[in-house]
């Protein structure tokens, strides 16, 4: 089986303020996909970034930036200077062979960030 | 760009009707799916399909049934709809069966069964 956690429901910033999010997972595999997702008010999930379980660099695109660590089997995402657009619910997701190649989504991050 | 449509952003049934839901993507997508999403749950599978005819069971298919009769199109239907069914329902298509796949989504149908 294949599970992932995200441990903070809600988090509140101010304009400019950084904000990271945590994402921890479990699986058997030693191949597997991660995904992050944002969600906007408008409801369309919108995909990010995928990353392989082989590939530990850390990922920068724009004011987004990513930190996958196997050893403590977490996918973390930062939003830098953080902007009244950045405020949706954002989902980390795993995707393995032990789970028949499936999505297995964590329960998401509703970001709030104020102007 | 991947373009998921589904057939209403808003839908209100009553309890014991038959509803559907549609989806359709633009991408020829050998793979569709959908999810129902209640707050605090994330995304959780319902059914899936790896082919035109071809239907798999997700982890909470109980109560729902589906169906891909052309490769663009993948039908929810709620065969007797009940009050635990309202959820917000997204579909997603990617192109293929890989553990690459990214899944695209559509842009949900909030259903409400009173």
């Amino acid at each position: 089986a294949q599970k992932v956690t995200q441990a903070q429901t809600e988090i509140s910033v101010v304009e400019k303020e950084d904000v990271t999010l945590d994402c921890v997972y479990e699986t058997r595999d030693t191949t597997y996909y991660l995904f992050w997702y944002k969600q906007p008010p408008s409801g369309e999930l919108v995909f990010l970034i995928r990353r392989n379980s082989f590939d530990e660099q850390n990922e920068i695109s724009g004011r987004y930036s990513w930190n996958f660590q196997k050893s403590t089997s977490s996918f973390n995402f930062t939003i830098t200077a953080s902007q009244v657009v950045d405020s949706a619910v954002y989902f980390c997701a795993l995707s393995g062979r032990a789970a028949g190649n499936k999505l297995t989504f964590g329960g998401g991050t509703r970001v709030l960030v104020k102007p | 760009d991947v373009k998921v449509t589904q057939s209403s952003r808003y839908l209100v049934k009553r309890t014991g009707e038959k509803v559907f839901l549609e989806c359709v993507q633009d991408m020829d997508h050998e793979n569709m799916f959908w999810y129902r999403q209640d707050p605090g749950l994330g995304l959780r599978l319902i059914y899936f399909s790896y082919d035109v005819k071809m239907k798999e069971k997700g982890d909470i298919p109980e109560g729902y049934s589906v169906s891909r009769e052309k490769k663009e199109r993948f039908s929810l239907i709620l065969e007797s709809a009940s009050t635990n069914q309202t959820s917000m329902y997204l579909c997603a298509s990617s192109a293929d069966r890989g553990l690459t796949d990214t899944q695209y989504f559509g842009p949900g149908t909030r259903l409400t069964v009173l």
